[in-house]
């Protein structure tokens, strides 16, 4: 659990401006994602990196940007924020070679 | 677009007794198939997987199997636990160069003493 950390924790954000959540591993793990969970939704991929600069969109993309300048960091944008983006927001990594998805701790966002 | 159903979303259980639950999916290129537990405010944690090739898994008293024609996946607990208490997610997971993993909803077991 220690090899994944998200910050911040807890976020309250007014609707229309912009917010970065920011994933950094310990693990050296070549993927990352982000999801977000909603009740009734389970998780949903937002977008991945499968490896340093290289990104691809997932199932709930629109609104949301994502960066990886190295392979410990991936960054997570909403470039205005709305109120539907209010959620719980998951980092998650694996490594090259390997299905397995480990899962950071979370950070809890609120857009008003 | 592909999507993972699963069922039921909550399921009442008395202490001692067994659980399934159980998933479909629509990908057919699908491969490997997860199941988390998360327990309140926690992450999500992998408790089994099993992969294509294979059709059955246990580890102690959890146990998974899968049915790749009917596009069919269940997770059994057996001799439930209060500490079974948690939502747990099954996935269904393809190699697209990266492994873009398609959740359930969750299901919420209600463990009873």
């Amino acid at each position: 659990d220690a090899g994944i950390t998200q910050s911040p924790r807890h976020k309250v954000t007014e609707t229309g401006t912009p917010v970065t959540l920011r994933c950094h591993q310990t693990e050296n793990h070549r993927y990352m994602y982000w999801y977000r969970q909603d009740p009734g939704h389970g998780l949903r991929l937002i977008h991945y990196s499968y490896g340093v600069k290289d990104t691809d969109k997932g199932e709930v993309s629109d609104g949301y940007s994502v960066s990886r300048s190295k392979t410990e960091d991936f960054l997570l944008t909403l470039e205005s924020a709305t109120s539907s983006q209010t959620s719980v927001y998951f980092c998650a990594t694996s490594d090259r070679g390997r299905y397995e998805q480990y899962f950071g701790p979370g950070t809890r966002l609120t857009v008003t | 677009g592909e999507n993972v159903e699963q069922h039921p979303s909550t399921l009442s259980v008395q202490e001692g007794d067994s659980a399934v639950i159980k998933c479909t999916y629509s990908d057919s290129a699908s491969n490997y198939f997860p199941w988390y537990k998360q327990e309140l405010g926690k992450r999500p944690q992998l408790i089994i997987d099993i992969r294509s090739n294979v059709g059955e898994k246990k580890d102690q008293r959890i146990a998974v199997t899968l049915n790749k024609t009917a596009k069919h996946f269940s997770l059994h607990i057996t001799e439930t636990q209060p500490e079974d208490s948690a939502v747990y997610f099954c996935a269904a997971t393809r190699n697209t160069g990266g492994f873009k993993t398609i959740f359930g909803a969750g299901t919420r077991p209600f463990v009873k003493a």
